[in-house]
């Protein structure tokens, strides 16, 4: 089974607008990490979010948060106010383990490709 | 501080060569990954160095090998190039004391084999 799921192939927004992309996961270990990554076509992999699955808190930076809903195995990002820039590979990853102490080894999806349009 | 940096950006190769990648993560970070990006696999894990030792090792064939140096610096080699290993190859460092959560990424090194 896949252990990261994104649905979502490809996804377009207005700008301005919020978008929602989806991700679930699969894990049988009760200390993850979940992560946000954006890859715009140069390539390089950009950092977005991090939500720990202790954390009772969604995470939020700027205007990316994160909907996390343990139960469901669901770790949604959410974009606010879209913007031309934000048009790109959007990636979902997980990391199973402590920090520190296990592996940095990232699990990620197949990712999502956002168009945001003018 | 300086990010991750990977030599050379972009490589063309044949059949049957071997090749080396480096990567330089952000200074005082101690752990490396590498990852291969193709359209088909997506992103796949290859292996994670900390301190000069391999910690863990994706799935994926001998000919794929790597080491980490005294200062960090990382080295990924495959010998025996198949077309198939035409991807881009990630390096990724982390900050392992603190308990930090993000692994920061280089930009790519683009291997194409012909």
């Amino acid at each position: 089974a896949q252990k990261i799921t994104q649905t979502q192939p490809g996804m377009f927004v207005q700008e301005k607008e919020a978008v929602t992309l989806d991700c679930t996961y699969d894990t049988s270990d009760p200390s993850y990490g979940l992560f946000w990554y954006k890859q715009p076509s140069s390539g390089e992999m950009i950092f977005l979010i991090y939500q720990g699955s202790y954390d009772q808190q969604n995470a939020t930076e700027g205007r990316y948060s994160l909907n996390f809903q343990k139960a469901r195995k669901s770790a949604n990002l959410v974009i606010s106010a879209s913007q031309l820039g934000d048009s790109a590979m959007y990636f979902c990853a997980m990391r199973e383990g402590h920090s520190g102490a296990g592996s940095y080894q990232l699990t990620f999806g197949k990712g999502t490709k956002l168009s945001v349009i003018p | 501080k300086a990010g991750v940096t990977q030599t050379p950006r972009y490589l063309i190769k044949t059949r049957g060569q071997q090749v080396t990648l480096s990567c330089s993560p952000i200074s005082g970070h101690r752990s490396v990954s590498w990852y291969q990006q193709t359209p088909g696999q997506g992103l796949q894990f290859l292996f994670e160095y900390f301190s000069e030792t391999q910690r863990n090792k994706g799935n994926f064939p001998g000919r794929f090998s790597g080491r980490q140096f005294s200062n960090s610096r990382s080295e990924m080699n495959v010998s025996t190039l198949e077309l198939g290993d035409s991807a881009l190859y990630l390096c990724a460092s982390s900050l392992v004391s603190g308990g930090a959560n993000e692994q920061f990424f280089g930009p790519g090194t683009r291997l194409t084999v012909l």
